[in-house]
């Protein structure tokens, strides 16, 4: 079946730092990518996302390509603020590797970034 | 501003009762999913409806009901077979295909067995 795997935290870092979150996929079909982001005691808010290979999602610094050659899908962000601070995951739908629509997560990265 | 709303935020359940979970959303999408999440085992899918008067079992479904009565509408009710269901629920809706297709989530219940 479907899966997604993303590095094991928790991480941290100074602010300021770069930030790197990787992520892969199972290869099935021809998903769309997810990055969501998770504040204590809160539901999940999408950060951003890509549906086809060689796309990059962006939103508040952060970036992820869809990188099809070798189904990996990392996060990035030139410089983390204390605000960044949160868990965050990586997902995938279903879409060509049956399922549909379903959404895969990985198991979560919590990022604490000091002051 | 359209969203989807959970309720209770909190939620406290004696051992053999059966709770529900709300979930309305106006977003107007057409499917619903229920996951449940764990401290470091990430979000696992309870049931899911893509469209009305229709559902289909997750990963996790035993111990779980839903209805999908109105497209707004997909209440969870977690039966006494449950066996271990302290964990935080999160609903989530999207219109799939949709021109700005994405998942949005609802705030969550904490579920805590007493």
């Amino acid at each position: 079946g479907n899966s997604v795997t993303q590095m094991e935290g928790p991480v941290t870092l100074s602010e300021e730092a770069f930030l790197t979150i990787n992520c892969t996929y199972t290869a099935t079909g021809y998903p769309s990518l997810f990055w969501y982001v998770q504040y204590p005691g809160e539901g999940l808010q999408l950060l951003l996302k890509a549906t086809k290979a060689d796309d990059k999602g962006s939103n508040k610094g952060f970036e992820a390509t869809y990188r099809k050659e070798t189904t990996s899908f990392h996060l990035e962000k030139g410089s983390v603020q204390v605000s960044d601070s949160a868990v965050y995951f990586c997902a995938r739908d279903g879409r060509g590797g049956g399922s549909n629509y379903k959404l895969t997560f990985g198991k979560g990265t919590l990022l604490t970034v000091n002051p | 501003d359209g969203g989807i709303t959970q309720s209770p935020k909190y939620l406290f359940r004696k051992e053999g009762q059966n709770v529900t979970l709300s979930c309305e959303q106006n977003l107007n999408h057409d499917a619903m999913y229920w996951y449940r999440q764990d401290p470091g085992q990430g979000l696992r899918l309870i049931y899911y409806s893509q469209i009305v008067n229709d559902f289909q079992k997750g990963d996790i479904a035993e111990g779980y009901s839903v209805s999908r009565e109105k497209k707004e509408s997909f209440p969870l009710t977690v039966t006494s077979a449950q066996k271990n269901p302290t964990a935080f629920y999160l609903c989530a809706s999207t219109q799939p295909g949709g021109q700005n297709y994405g998942y949005t989530f609802g705030s969550g219940t904490r579920l805590t067995v007493v």
